[in-house]
């Protein structure tokens, strides 16, 4: 099975901050990633998909990149609906693995 | 505008079978990958397994002994069986639109709390 890390886990920042989250894969899933953002209670949201495609909808303060085994997702500009959980996730043919998330709290 | 809404039981007892059902109007159900996913409180998130319109079926390993997911298109409509379950099953069950030729699980149901009690 492949396994899904992120850093960190927890993350503080300010309004105005750019923040990058990592999410590396134990093993080269090319650019089949996702990310979501969720805050609390309510479902997850669609950010990213394909590594580094914009959601429509999405602000364009949100970005994703990487390939391979290590991806990003950045935010640039930190607004206040951005305090919120990020989750990656993989996809293939076979499975779909979530990251286990990392907090982004204001400092 | 696409809506999924999941639907069933709050409550269920050790050893039987959870049941939900996730609704899906708004759009049709072809080229889609129907999915549940769930989130034990506190916790992150867990794939269950996707259905496709054709019924053809995919399972997360960890839990593909106790899963069954079924699709009704005349109804908009999938469910999902999870069978003999404990109390680690206590979670938030949410039916989830993936994309078949990008990925991502573009639209979400609100979730619906399952708690395994007796």
């Amino acid at each position: 099975d492949i396994q899904m890390t992120q850093s960190p886990s927890i993350l503080s920042a300010s309004v105005g901050d750019s923040v990058t989250i990592t999410c590396r894969a134990s093993q080269s899933i090319s650019s089949w990633l996702a990310w979501f953002q969720q805050t609390p209670g309510k479902a997850p949201k669609l950010l990213i998909y394909k590594a580094s495609s914009l959601e429509r909808g999405v602000p364009s303060r949100f970005s994703g990149s990487g390939s391979g085994t290590e991806f990003t997702l950045t935010i640039s500009s930190l607004q206040p609906d951005d305090f919120a959980t990020y989750y990656c996730q993989h996809y293939n043919v076979y499975s779909r693995t979530f990251g286990q998330g990392t907090r982004v709290e204001i400092k | 505008q696409v809506h999924l809404q999941e639907s069933g039981p709050g409550l269920v007892k050790p050893s039987e079978t959870l049941s939900l059902t996730c609704t899906v109007s708004g759009g049709s159900m072809g080229t889609y990958n129907w999915n549940w996913i769930r989130q034990s409180p506190g916790k992150g998130l867990e794939w269950i397994g996707y259905i496709y319109d054709s019924g053809n079926t995919n399972y997360n390993p960890s839990l593909k002994n106790r899963v069954i997911i079924s699709i009704d298109t005349s109804k908009n409509q999938f469910s999902l069986n999870l069978i003999s379950v404990t109390a680690a099953d206590t979670a938030v069950y949410y039916c989830a639109r993936e994309r078949v030729s990008s990925g991502g699980f573009d639209y979400w149901g609100q979730g619906i709390l399952v708690t395994v009690s007796s």
